[in-house]
């Protein structure tokens, strides 16, 4: 079965700093999705960035982006210019069937 | 993105009654749907995937019986929560995949999930 590990239960980061969420994965398999979800306290879940296991190109997405290492199996979220906004907790998620997601990061960011 | 909706937001029912939540795709097609369950503070964990006019397939330790869980139709995905106990209170979240417009990633769109509280 896969698994999801996120190491860090909780982050903090200064405004407008940057910030890197880990998340190393756990599979046999060679195609499969990764992605990253935000949750604020609202609980919606929000898609943050997605990547494609047989994309070497790590994906960006304005100031997130992601350093995917597929033989390490690691997938961490790096935020740039942290803003306020920014805090929620953090979900790295894998799919290939279907979705499965990791403990959570809970991200502080401090004015 | 595609919108998926949940109803009702909030419930609370008294122990030993049944309670039904509803996950509908609002304009697209979701032939897959997934039923999640959140305790606080803690992760989505799978509960079931359900495929539209056939039976779900259930997570290990999750009750069958207990969760029913209905996907008649392309937009409509049901989960009854049967005889509910206090330990069946949580945070319910449905999400749909369409597999219709074309998009590589096949997007997994989520709902904004039930609080289940039982008394």
């Amino acid at each position: 079965a896969q698994t999801v590990t996120q190491s860090q239960p909780e982050m903090s980061v200064q405004e407008a700093e940057t910030v890197t969420l880990s998340c190393t994965y756990d599979t046999s398999e060679s195609d499969y999705y990764l992605f990253w979800y935000k949750q604020p306290p609202s609980r919606q879940m929000i898609l943050v960035i997605r990547q494609e296991a047989y994309k070497q190109q790590n994906a960006t997405e304005n100031r997130f982006s992601v350093n995917f290492q597929k033989a390490a199996k690691s997938f961490s979220l790096k935020i740039s210019d942290s803003q306020l906004g920014d805090a929620a907790m953090y979900f790295c998620a894998y799919r290939n069937n279907d979705m499965r997601f990791g403990a959570g990061t809970r991200l502080t960011v401090k004015p | 993105g595609a919108v998926v909706s949940q109803h009702p937001s909030r419930v609370i029912c008294k122990s030993g009654t049944s309670v039904k939540i509803e996950c509908r795709s609002l304009d697209f097609q979701a032939t897959t749907m997934f039923w999640y369950r959140q305790f606080p503070k803690q992760s989505l964990m799978l509960m079931a995937t359900s495929n539209e006019g056939s039976k779900a397939t259930y997570e290990q330790g999750v009750e069958k019986d207990k969760f029913l869980i209905n996907h008649a139709s392309l937009t409509l995905s049901t989960l009854t929560v049967t005889s509910a106990h206090p330990e069946d209170s949580s945070f319910y979240i449905c999400s749909a995949r369409d597999l219709v417009t074309g998009d590589p990633y096949n997007e997994q769109f989520f709902g904004p999930g039930t609080r289940l509280t039982v008394l």
